[in-house]
């Protein structure tokens, strides 16, 4: 089955840029989503089909997709945006399923 | 504005079935452009997908799960269901729903706790 690597933490002071990656085989031939989990709550999809964004989600959130890691980059990281972040991409090669990266813990310094 | 909401036991014993229910808002689930899918968190662990409903009644599972799940749709109602036989600790988790008009997440429930303990 598909397996998608997420680092399991990134750290970040307020106003610069994170960047989070995830990556797959070939992944760029995917499309991946992204979601958003702030503790206690559901998690909120940021970027979908690679860098396209759901309404109401600042433009600061931004997504990419090439070779074998797709990328979420955050520019003017406010604290309102430490969470745990997932990629997610659906795999139709082996199995018809959904597979989740294991997700990435972003702190605000 | 299309809201998801689960419901059902909040402990179940080991061995038993769990059995929930995702009551649709917003949307007919009997609609031909959603999926309506189960997604479960085990505390402090990551996001696992579960599996989609389509609204044909047409489901599919992940592979890890398969021999114990089935998700049944109920137009009457504009539900969706979840059942998972055999549940032992390893299925303690927060269990999502979510609807999607496309291979993602778009819309989630806020999620309900099931705990398997006896």
């Amino acid at each position: 089955s598909y397996v998608l690597t997420q680092s399991p933490s990134v750290s970040v002071a307020p106003g610069r840029t994170a960047r989070m990656t995830c990556g797959g085989n070939k992944i760029e031939t995917k499309s991946v989503h992204w979601y958003q989990q702030k503790p206690g709550q559901a998690p909120v999809l940021v970027i979908y089909y690679d860098s396209d964004r759901p309404s109401g989600i600042p433009e600061r959130f931004s997504g990419s997709n090439s070779g074998n890691t797709a990328t979420l980059t955050i520019t003017g990281v406010e604290a309102g945006d430490e969470a745990d972040y997932y990629c997610q991409v659906w795999d139709s090669t082996s199995d018809d399923q959904a597979v989740f990266g294991g997700g990435t813990k972003l702190t605000v310094l | 504005q299309v809201q998801l909401q689960e419901s059902g036991p909040g402990l179940v014993k080991p061995s038993e079935t769990l059995s929930l229910t995702c009551t649709v808002s917003g949307f007919p689930v009997s609609s031909n452009t959603y999926y309506l899918s189960w997604i479960r968190q085990s505390p402090g662990k990551g996001l696992e997908w579960i599996g989609y409903i389509y609204y044909s009644g047409s489901a599919t599972y992940n592979p890890s799960l398969t021999s114990r799940v089935t998700i049944s749709i109920d137009t009457s109602k504009n539900q969706f269901s979840l059942k998972l036989r055999s549940m032992t600790a390893a299925d303690t988790a927060v269990y999502y729903c979510a609807c999607s008009s496309g291979r993602l997440f778009d819309s989630w429930g806020q999620g309900t706790l099931v705990t398997v303990s006896s």
